[in-house]
């Protein structure tokens, strides 16, 4: 299957920086990624989708100048954390489709490993 | 309200057993994903359907959409498949919004 690769694991940080998580699809172009956010013991949480040469759609409640997103090119999304906050401390997922031309669905989703942020 | 509901919410098995877990939503959908997250938070994607039912080597996925309801099967379950699994459904409202289950947490004993 497709494989997502996600950069870095695991991140710690001091609150007031920023923190850039990329997200690449290495063998196949993705025209759509996913950016998700998810707490100790809950479900997904979906705070954007991000098309490539477009700017991201943010799911209500998240702050686009807080997290900000980049799909340059499609094989990379960035999600980027401006001055961080230990609340924004989560596990954050990206996920990428391989698109079905045929129909409207967005496709099988391929996740990434995660990364986990910690906001001192 | 939340728009997918998984039952159970946690699942304890003994290895061998076969083992069910439900889905049901209230939005339209244009597809239904079941995931499997691992301990270390990796996911994986097990099915994408929209109709009908889908099989891959112990699991089997089914779909009702008349009901707005589908069910992940494992079949002679093992102590590998513990892990969190979720039901995701896309619906075409708004772009192909997603809509994600709480997870139902499996623990399968040796």
């Amino acid at each position: 299957g497709a494989v997502v690769s996600q950069h870095p694991s695991w991140v710690i940080c001091k609150s007031g920086t920023s923190v850039k998580i990329e997200c690449r699809s290495l063998d196949f172009q993705a025209t759509t990624m996913f950016w998700y956010r998810q707490f100790p013991k809950q479900s997904l949480m979906l705070m954007a989708t991000s098309n490539e040469g477009s700017k991201a759609t943010y799911e209500q409640g998240v702050e686009k100048d807080k997290f900000l997103i980049n799909h340059a090119s499609l094989t990379l999304s960035t999600l980027t954390v401006t001055s961080a906050h230990p609340e924004d401390s989560s596990f954050y997922i990206c996920s990428a489709s391989v698109p079905h031309p045929s129909t409207v669905n967005t496709g099988e989703l391929f996740f990434g490993e995660g990364s986990r942020l910690t906001v001192l | 309200k939340n728009e997918v509901e998984q039952s159970p919410q946690n699942l304890t098995a003994q290895e061998g057993e076969f083992i069910t877990i439900n889905c049901s939503y209230s939005v339209g959908i244009s597809a239904l994903h079941w995931l499997q997250q691992h301990p270390g938070g990796g996911i994986v994607s097990l099915f994408m359907l929209s109709s009908g039912k889908k099989k891959h080597g112990r699991l089997i996925a089914t779909i009702n959409i008349q009901e707005k309801h589908s069910s992940l099967h494992i079949t002679a379950s093992h102590p590998r498949d513990s892990a969190v699994y979720i039901c995701a459904v896309e619906s075409p409202l708004g772009g192909n919004q997603f809509y994600f289950g709480t997870g139902t947490s499996l623990t399968v004993i040796p």
